[in-house]
């Protein structure tokens, strides 16, 4: 289907373990941003990717690694999760700066 | 530093009311972007708006209006008429070029949930 997805749409895990959240986009935008929205707070950038292999911090960086080795996909690892990672997750893309950004569903992350 | 305020965090009207959602942002630049964004209660984002620095005509679609006035860095936005489906959460966010590094990347206010009853 055309647009942008996430997968899982819930995840469930324990504290220390390794967990990716992926993105797939089938617009060929340039633009990919990873957000996270928590109570209070809004959403918050994590990490954004103007290209492939093109990636930079956002405002809540730590504890998140992305990648992005091919134009449509742009996953987001949380390489040793701790609960306060605990949020819904949402990634967007946009074809050039400053234009509407797109966003998946969200994911729904939980870590015990 | 970008900032982005939205001081009501939550507001309930009845059905036909009228309601203004209000945002106040902070930017050292010249050129941003002021943007809004409902998320209804099955989660998704949806874009309502988009409006750069340059152009503060206020805007109207349907029953949605906004009123941008750099006077007061404000960028608020007003149902006229709510209706039950207008309950969610709606999100003011801002991207400027120097902060943004050219990248659009957003900021985002807390947000203010909006729940009209009938």
């Amino acid at each position: 289907d055309a647009g942008i997805t996430q997968s899982p749409r819930y995840k469930i895990t324990e504290t220390g373990r390794q967990v990716t959240l992926m993105c797939h986009q089938t617009w060929s935008h340039s633009y990919m941003f990873w957000y996270r929205q928590d109570l209070g707070h809004g959403l918050r950038l994590i990490y954004y990717s103007a290209a492939a292999d093109i990636t930079d911090k956002g405002e809540v960086p730590d504890g998140y690694v992305v990648s992005r080795s091919k134009t449509e996909n742009f996953p987001l690892t949380l390489e040793s999760a701790t609960r306060s990672q605990t949020s819904v997750y949402f990634c967007a893309s946009s074809t050039i700066p400053y234009n509407e950004q797109f966003f998946g569903p969200g994911t729904r992350l939980t870590v015990l | 530093a970008q900032k982005v305020t939205q001081a009501q965090t939550e507001i309930s009207v009845v059905e036909k009311e009228d309601v203004t959602l209000d945002c106040v942002y902070e930017t050292r630049d010249t050129t941003y972007y002021l943007f809004w964004y409902k998320q209804p209660p099955s989660g998704e984002l949806v874009f309502l708006i988009r409006r750069n620095s340059f152009d503060e005509q206020n805007e109207i679609s349907g029953r949605y209006s906004w009123n941008f006035q750099k006077s007061t860095s404000s960028f608020n936005f007003t149902i006229t008429a709510s209706q039950v489906v207008d309950s969610a959460v709606y999100f003011c966010a801002l991207s400027d070029l120097i902060g943004s590094s050219n990248t659009g990347k957003l900021i985002f206010g807390q947000g203010t949930t909006l729940q009209v009853k009938p």
